[in-house]
């Protein structure tokens, strides 16, 4: 596609439930982030993935919190029991290799209530 | 629609004027600098870059500054319009490793 896709653009959720945010990254681009991004605030780092492996989880908050890329394109965060504080949006952003500029998709706003 | 910019420090700026957004960066070790424009409701868009091998670069209307002695960034927008009002984040990278961390943000607001 033109530009990094995320879906869904909304997410409403219960507290104690399972939710997968998916990313669809530029085509070709090699590296792959996710942010969160809670309201008034900056884009905080989660995790980046190079190619399949993720280099850099260090920002995943906790266990609850995972990420796949299986075949390098395609990435998908996973949030097990969403607390409320969970609540942000969820923003992905792709590279074409490491150390150039990122292009961001619009985010996933995920509520929980 | 949630507003990004809720709680960030805003410059308010007359249509037509020049404006200057300042960050501050943590990492002596960053050698890459990005500034991104992000609007309400949007992912961040990239603004402007500059190495650390570098003071300044130019790009259509935006002009980045980088004084590396104290650790300190500027976008410079030239005669602002309507369409620049959006928070702009400063991005650094150290050097050899990609994670991003952004800055904290700032608001424009231009005054037609």
């Amino acid at each position: 596609g033109a530009g990094v896709s995320q879906t869904p653009s909304n997410k409403v959720t219960e507290k104690g439930k399972y939710v997968e945010l998916r990313c669809d990254p530029i085509s070709g681009h090699t590296a792959l982030y996710w942010y969160r991004q809670s309201l008034g605030q900056g884009p905080e780092f989660l995790i980046y993935f190079q190619g399949t492996g993720a280099a850099d989880d260090s920002g995943l908050p906790n266990d609850r919190f995972f990420a796949v890329r299986p075949e390098g394109s395609v990435s998908t965060l996973k949030i097990q029991r969403t607390e409320r504080g969970d609540s942000a949006v969820y923003l992905c952003a792709s590279s074409p290799t490491s150390g150039t500029e990122a292009f961001f998709g619009q985010g996933t706003r995920l509520t929980v209530v | 629609g949630e507003s990004v910019g809720l709680h960030l420090p805003t410059l308010s700026v007359q249509e037509g004027d020049n404006s200057i957004i300042n960050c501050a960066y943590s990492n002596s070790a960053s050698d890459y600098f990005i500034w991104y424009k992000q609007e309400s409701g949007k992912g961040p868009q990239f603004i402007i870059d500059i190495r650390s091998n570098m003071d300044k670069r130019q790009g259509q209307r935006v002009t980045v500054l980088l004084n590396k002695t104290v650790k300190h960034l500027s976008l410079q927008i030239a005669a602002t319009q309507p369409g620049d009002s959006a928070v702009y984040f400063c991005a650094e990278i150290p050097g050899g490793y990609q994670k991003v961390t952004f800055g904290t943000g700032t608001k424009l607001q231009v005054i037609p």
